[in-house]
């Protein structure tokens, strides 16, 4: 089974500009989240989609972070204007649904560094 | 969200059984007990789960607490490639709640394997 697809894998970009990460889950997952990792913490949740809805976008930053999952199967977050304190690791997961047993499952992750 | 406690590093020699520790005080009668590991330039990755029998899959077992309030991830015998940050997760597995299958990262224990 494919795994979780993201891209890019890196990213430069200068304060204030605006950057895009894109998610494709695991065929017929249902489930998707996205996380942010900053260096030497544990990831964070940032959004939760079931299908195409939100399900908990509690801890996304909606002033200058935005996302979006078109008909339920790829998702797009986007970050407009970038700051520093935005440079991290972005993971997307995806599940057959939340309380599936067998998890979650990540991809590699797009490292965003803005300067 | 219910809390676990992990040592923030151990160390290990190749080929012999590694015990991580998890304190988890504060579980609830529906949480599971899931650990993921995170290689490094990798997302997280599912390794076991449980909720109160000890368990046993092809990458490692859990034991957990007849109390619940503790478990310890076995790693039977460590090899180089195990080195990685190992997250013990309780994840809410009551269906329809706010929290349900929610996966809220720690800052894990970092695991050395010496050759």
């Amino acid at each position: 089974e494919a795994g979780v697809a993201q891209s890019p894998r890196y990213k430069i970009i200068e304060k204030r500009q605006s950057v895009a990460f894109w998610c494709n889950p695991i065929s017929g997952h249902a489930t998707l989240y996205w996380y942010q990792q900053i260096l030497g913490q544990g990831p964070k949740l940032l959004i939760q989609f079931q299908n195409n809805g939100v399900v908990d976008d509690s801890q996304l930053p909606k002033d200058r972070f935005s996302a979006e999952r078109l008909k339920g199967v790829d998702s797009t977050l986007k970050i407009q204007p970038a700051k520093l304190e935005d440079s991290a690791v972005y993971l997307c997961a995806s599940s057959l649904d939340p309380g599936h047993s067998s998890g979650y499952t990540f991809g590699s992750g797009t490292r965003l560094t803005v300067v | 969200d219910a809390k676990t406690t992990q040592p923030n590093s151990m160390e290990s020699n190749e080929e012999e059984p590694v015990h991580l520790p998890c304190n988890h005080s504060t579980i609830s009668g529906t949480d599971y007990i899931h650990w993921y590991r995170q290689l490094p330039s990798q997302g997280p990755e599912y390794v076991i789960h449980g909720l109160t029998s000890n368990v046993n899959n092809r990458m490692a077992s859990l034991a957990i607490a007849e109390d619940r309030k503790s478990s310890t991830l076995i790693l039977h015998r460590a090899t180089l490639r195990d080195a990685a940050v190992y997250y013990c997760i309780l994840r809410d597995g009551v269906a329809g709640g706010t929290s349900y299958g929610k996966l809220t990262f720690g800052q894990g224990t970092i695991l050395t394997v010496h050759p």
